[in-house]
């Protein structure tokens, strides 16, 4: 089976410190995958990758980075985190090729800022 | 309301792949269906509009379906290129608006 695991299920923060949300997936899938969900907007990309060491950006990418430095692992990082960044934050990984896009998610992490 | 809905949000294939790109909608009361093209900090370019009376609409190595009844369209890429890579969207012309889907960016390695 697939897993996908993120670092912490809860996760309190203060305004202004920095904050790295960690996935890791254990089925060398090629991309990964950061969302945040919030209530009536739905699931929105904030990065992905691809590769190791490759990122694009997504729709809502501004306050936000991310670093891939080995295949298993995706981070998303807060620089400075503010409380419009309270969220649900779901990491997801993927295979590549013939089409296949399925993804599989982690539990996510519920980030509030305070 | 209609709702239109684009997965996956993002997609990275091998070149030389075939591959399909989902789009559904909530209403099937359609004009028409269109799916476009937009490359990073230009603007959108129309790849194919399919009426609501039709199935399919083919241009090149695109094919794009309708399925009104099942509120369905997929945008078809037959061996896909580096030069495909961009963000698709698909619009439901509806109610004398167009609602558009989030897109999904493509990215195509060589």
């Amino acid at each position: 089976d697939v897993k996908v695991t993120q670092s912490s299920r809860y996760l309190v923060k203060r305004t202004g410190e920095k904050v790295f949300l960690e996935c890791v997936q254990d089925m060398d899938h090629e991309n990964m995958f950061w969302y945040r969900q919030d209530p009536g907007l739905g699931l929105r990309l904030i990065y992905f990758s691809y590769d190791v060491k490759m990122k694009e950006k997504g729709d809502i990418p501004e306050g936000y980075s991310v670093s891939r430095e080995k295949k298993e692992r995706f981070s998303l990082i807060l620089e400075s985190a503010s409380t419009n960044q309270t969220s649900m934050y779901l990491c997801a990984s993927s295979l590549i090729g013939q089409g296949s896009y399925e993804q599989y998610f982690g539990p996510g992490t519920r980030l509030t800022v305070t | 309301k209609q709702e239109v809905t684009q997965i996956p949000a993002a997609l990275s294939v091998p070149e030389g792949e075939n591959l399909v790109l989902n789009c559904s909608f909530t209403d099937s009361a359609i004009y028409n269906l269109q799916w476009f093209r937009q490359d990073p900090g230009k603007g959108l370019t129309s790849l194919l509009l399919i009426q609501s009376s039709q199935r399919e609409q083919t241009s090149g190595r695109l094919n794009a379906s309708l399925d009104k009844s099942s509120g369905r369209s997929t945008l078809y890429i037959a061996a896909s290129q580096p030069g495909d890579s961009a963000t698709y969207l698909c619009a439901v012309a509806s109610n004398y608006q167009l609602i558009w889907g989030a897109g999904t960016k493509l990215i195509i390695k060589p």
